[in-house]
């Protein structure tokens, strides 16, 4: 089966460092997806890992360690804007796509 | 460019009908995905479609189907709806097998069933 989980809810404040974590077993993997989603709209790429280690792009860096199934979102001076539900997803497909997503992230940014 | 369109973005059916929602990918992007999203179950693969063949499916029943034309546009059809059948349906397109930032979401067409 597939299974990916990641906390429900977490808080921090503006300008803080916050981790997501987000763990998974699924019967293939092609590759690890962030994904952003604020209330009522479309989810918005963040970032792809494919192989082990840490991938950084400004703000937000996502590490993999494939052998213990394990992922995290790293986000940097935090903003308010970024206040939103993140979504953990793998790729299973074989040279395709089907992507299993976790339930998600709602993250709060308090002043 | 142009995004990946999604008509019509809200629509609302009465039990027993069926409905057919449309995905425009992003031009030049061959793979066109759909997705359920609901608050329960979150986002959960319905199928994927490259060059008008369907290569993956998920756990849906049989009600769900889809298909693309050879311009990648896709569409799908959900039969005989249920009220379990209200929710957000999303589409990604790439443009190639694999790889990352080219999967792109569309804004979604949120149905409601009464």
């Amino acid at each position: 089966g597939q299974n990916i989980d990641q906390p429900t809810e977490m808080t921090a404040t503006e300008g803080a460092i916050v981790q997501i974590n987000c763990t998974y077993q699924t019967s293939g993997f092609n590759g690890l997806f962030w994904y952003q989603q604020h209330a009522g709209e479309a989810p918005t790429f963040l970032s792809y890992n494919v192989l082990d280690g840490l991938e950084e792009k400004g703000r937000f860096s996502s590490f993999l360690s494939r052998s213990k199934g394990y992922s995290y979102l790293l986000l940097k001076e935090l903003q308010m804007k970024d206040s939103a539900s993140y979504l953990c997803a793998v790729n299973s497909g074989a040279g395709s796509y089907q992507l299993t997503f976790g339930k998600g992230t709602k993250l709060s940014v308090i002043p | 460019k142009a995004g990946v369109t999604q008509t019509p973005r809200y629509l609302i059916k009465t039990r027993g009908q069926q409905v057919t929602l449309s995905c425009s990918p992003i031009s030049g992007h061959r793979s066109v995905s759909w997705y359920q999203q609901t608050p329960g179950q979150g986002l959960q693969f319905l199928f994927e479609y490259f060059s008008e063949t369907q290569r993956n499916k998920g756990n849906f029943p049989g009600r769900f189907s889809g298909r693309q034309f050879s311009n990648s546009r896709s569409e799908m059809n959900v039969s005989t709806l249920e009220l379990g059948d209200s929710a957000l349906y999303l589409c990604a397109s790439s443009p190639d097998s694999t790889g990352g930032d080219g999967y792109t979401f569309g804004s979604g067409t949120r149905l409601t069933v009464v």
